[in-house]
């Protein structure tokens, strides 16, 4: 139980492209989506947390224009890196939880996105 | 604000060796404490948890203790396969008083295991 999908695995794209990575809780009604970036060999980066419904609330130093979140369902969530530059390649990563209370989050298997 | 510090790697162990990563933290009241592991290509899995202080996690053989008065959580296991080469991270979440959720993560640590 608790299976985290994620769509695409790897993506490349020309500068200047939007792209949209899905999230989906596969098994479970997900409350609550994470958005992580991972840069190579070094830890995750929470971008943004997503409640289903409402807006999704940015770290400090992440563009909210830049990197576009929606969670329309308890099941889906979307991250769209719009106008993109190889500076945003990276692994994307996102986890969902149950919410109310639950602190476990169960991570997807991550986005490459490369950005020529 | 709230952090976790854990060894650097990479950790280069033989099999059946014993595994410890040190993993300390910082954190206003009483967070939960977890173990995430990232096997190569593969997103991550939670490996253990400890929700309050004294709580032992434990999975697939990995432990880990929730020790308070040294605010450490080391991850231990008495005997390492090849199988468990992966990176490990530690991380904290808020008190369940904050309700965000939000995970922080250490910087991970690599382990390779040779047969």
């Amino acid at each position: 139980g608790a299976v985290v999908s994620q769509h695409p695995s790897w993506v490349i794209c020309k500068s200047g492209t939007s792209v949209k990575i899905e999230c989906r809780s596969l098994d479970f009604q997900a409350t609550t989506m994470f958005w992580y970036r991972q840069f190579p060999k070094q830890s995750l980066m929470l971008m943004a947390t997503s409640n289903e419904g409402s807006k999704a609330t940015y770290e400090q130093g992440v563009e909210k224009d830049k990197f576009l979140i929606n969670h329309a369902s308890l099941t889906l969530s979307t991250l769209t890196v719009t106008s993109a530059h190889p500076e945003d390649s990276s692994f994307y990563i996102c986890s969902a939880s149950f919410g109310g209370g639950s602190d476990t989050q169960y991570f997807g298997p991550g986005t490459r996105l490369t950005v020529l | 604000g709230n952090s976790v510090t854990q060894m650097e790697g990479p950790v280069t162990l033989s099999e059946e060796a014993f595994l410890t990563i040190n993993c300390t933290y910082t954190a206003t009241g009483y967070p939960s404490l977890f173990w995430y592991v990232q096997y190569p290509g593969e997103g991550l899995q939670l490996l253990l948890k400890a929700t309050k202080a004294d709580d032992k996690g434990s999975n697939k053989g990995f432990e880990a203790t929730y020790r308070k008065e040294t605010t450490s959580f080391h991850l231990e296991k008495g005997s390492v396969q090849v199988s468990d080469s992966a990176v490990y991270f530690c991380a904290l979440s808020g008190p369940r008083s904050s309700n965000t959720g939000k995970l922080i993560f250490g910087q991970g640590t690599t382990l390779q295991v040779k047969p």
